[in-house]
């Protein structure tokens, strides 16, 4: 089974600063066809979840471009350059390469504001 | 407008059925994958189960095999999942999800539309 690991559990950050997330996978994402089976979705409360990223590294439609996915293979990132008080939520990686096992979610990732 | 709306949902006794259905509005059904994402209370979201355009490739989370089955009916632009000898740990919003690309046989992910969720509580 492919385990998806994220980090931290937690993330207060402060508006207008940066916030990464870390999203390790226990096997490479890299499709032989060169793209990296991994999204990043973020849970914000009381709604549904959204997708923000696809591929490792593009972002979803209507997706801000403070928003940015970067990796390959078993490392990825998110990043929001400037964080804005409506990022709060609860964000996940989810590697995508189908097996028998089917898809993973990582643990996810609260992020509210200092 | 794409619209996926879940039914079904409500509380059942241990042991007990229920069927989930997501009704798809505003695209091609039949040309995506579909899956069901949930989230248990004070947990995060884990991957229930999902099925290719065609209806011919189904997977389930292992915690689920042999209790629930995804099905689809793409003449009545619906997404099932009978749940079946339900357990506490099954108490979850269930959401249905759409995958992002028509007709992308290798992308089963890229979740862009959800629905609103159906909550399933399963208690005594």
């Amino acid at each position: 089974d492919i385990v998806v690991t994220q980090s931290p559990l937690s993330l207060p950050v402060t508006p207008g600063e940066p916030a990464a997330i870390s999203c390790r996978s226990s096997q490479s994402l890299l499709h032989r066809n060169g793209h990296n089976y991994l999204d990043w979705y973020v849970q914000k409360p009381g709604q549904s979840p959204q997708l923000l990223i696809y591929f490792g590294s593009n972002r979803a439609s209507g997706v801000p471009d403070r928003f940015s996915g970067s990796g390959s293979g078993t490392d990825f990132t998110l990043k929001i350059s400037r964080v804005e008080a409506e990022d709060v939520g609860v964000y996940y990686c989810m590697q995508a390469l189908q097996t028998p096992q089917g898809l993973t979610f990582g643990g996810g990732t609260k992020v509210e504001i200092k | 407008e794409v619209q996926l709306v879940e039914s079904g949902g409500g509380l059942v006794q241990p042991g007990g059925s229920l069927r989930l259905s997501c009704a798809g509005s505003g695209f091609t059904f039949s040309g995506y994958w579909m899956s069901w994402v949930r989230r248990a209370p004070g947990k995060g979201l884990e991957w229930v189960a999902n099925i290719n355009q065609d209806g011919s490739k189904k997977y389930h989370v292992d915690s689920v095999k042999g209790r629930f089955t995804i099905s689809r009916d793409n003449a009545k632009n619906s997404l099932y999942l009978q749940m079946n000898s339900l357990r506490a740990e099954d108490t979850a919003f269930y959401y249905c999800a759409r995958s992002r690309v028509a007709f992308d046989y290798l992308s089963p992910g890229q979740f862009d539309y959800w629905g609103q969720g159906s909550l399933v509580t399963v208690s005594s």
